[in-house]
């Protein structure tokens, strides 16, 4: 069946470094791939998302590009802030059902 | 409303008893979702409504679990007879138009559900 994998946190970063989440997926056909973001005390939020392959998906400076020869959608950001601590997950929509399915989630921590 | 809106944000139950979760959806919104987060975990899909038309139950985990949605907005999601394997965070969503490539669920806050 369809799944997500992300990589397990937390993830501890200073200021200004360089953020990879990695997620893989397992999917028949052609999905459409998200990252939600859900901050303390908040629901989850759309982050970005990109709908076949090769597209990106970019907001906030996160990028995620939807590889399909690696069954991938990593998340990435150039310089992270205090600001995106948060728990982040990747997710897939399949056309033909009604149900997004989701990681487990990475929790990341930034640091002054 | 500005949001989903989802009551009440905390509930405590002892176990045997009946609890029923409440989801106002954003004006206008077709589409309905609940979904469970357990502890550490990502949402696991519960129902989904179109309009008051529920469309796909397969993620009701037992006949203890009941959603509702009679009038196309408010829906309700209720609990039978809770276990504590029950307790979890509630979430709702709800989106524009009918589920497509790239549609965007809103999500509410989510209510979390403690049996003891």
């Amino acid at each position: 069946g369809n799944s997500v994998t992300q990589m397990e946190g937390p993830v501890t970063l200073s200021e200004e470094a360089f953020l990879t989440i990695n997620c893989t997926y397992t999917a028949t056909g052609y999905p459409s791939l998200f990252w939600y973001v859900q901050y303390p005390g908040e629901g989850l939020q759309l982050l970005l998302k990109a709908t076949k392959a090769d597209d990106k998906g970019s907001n906030k400076g996160f990028e995620a590009t939807y590889r399909k020869e690696t069954t991938s959608f990593h998340l990435e950001k150039g310089s992270v802030q205090v600001s995106d601590s948060a728990v982040y997950f990747c997710a897939l929509f399949h056309t033909g059902g009604f149900k997004t399915i989701f990681g487990a989630g990475t929790r990341l921590f930034v640091k002054a | 409303g500005a949001g989903v809106s989802q009551s009440p944000r905390y509930k405590v139950a002892k176990r045997g008893q009946d609890v029923a979760l409440r989801c106002d959806p954003i004006s206008g919104h077709v589409s309905l979702f609940w979904y469970q987060q357990a502890l550490g975990q990502g949402p696991e899909f519960l129902t989904y409504f179109q309009n008051e038309a529920q469309l796909d139950k397969s993620g009701l985990p037992s006949d203890r679990f009941f959603a509702e949605r009679p009038e196309g907005s408010v829906s309700t999601l209720k609990i039978q007879r809770t276990q504590q394997e029950d307790s979890a965070v509630y979430l709702c969503a709800s989106s524009l138009a009918g589920m497509g490539p790239g549609t965007e669920a809103f999500f509410g806050q989510g209510t979390r559900l403690t049996v003891v």
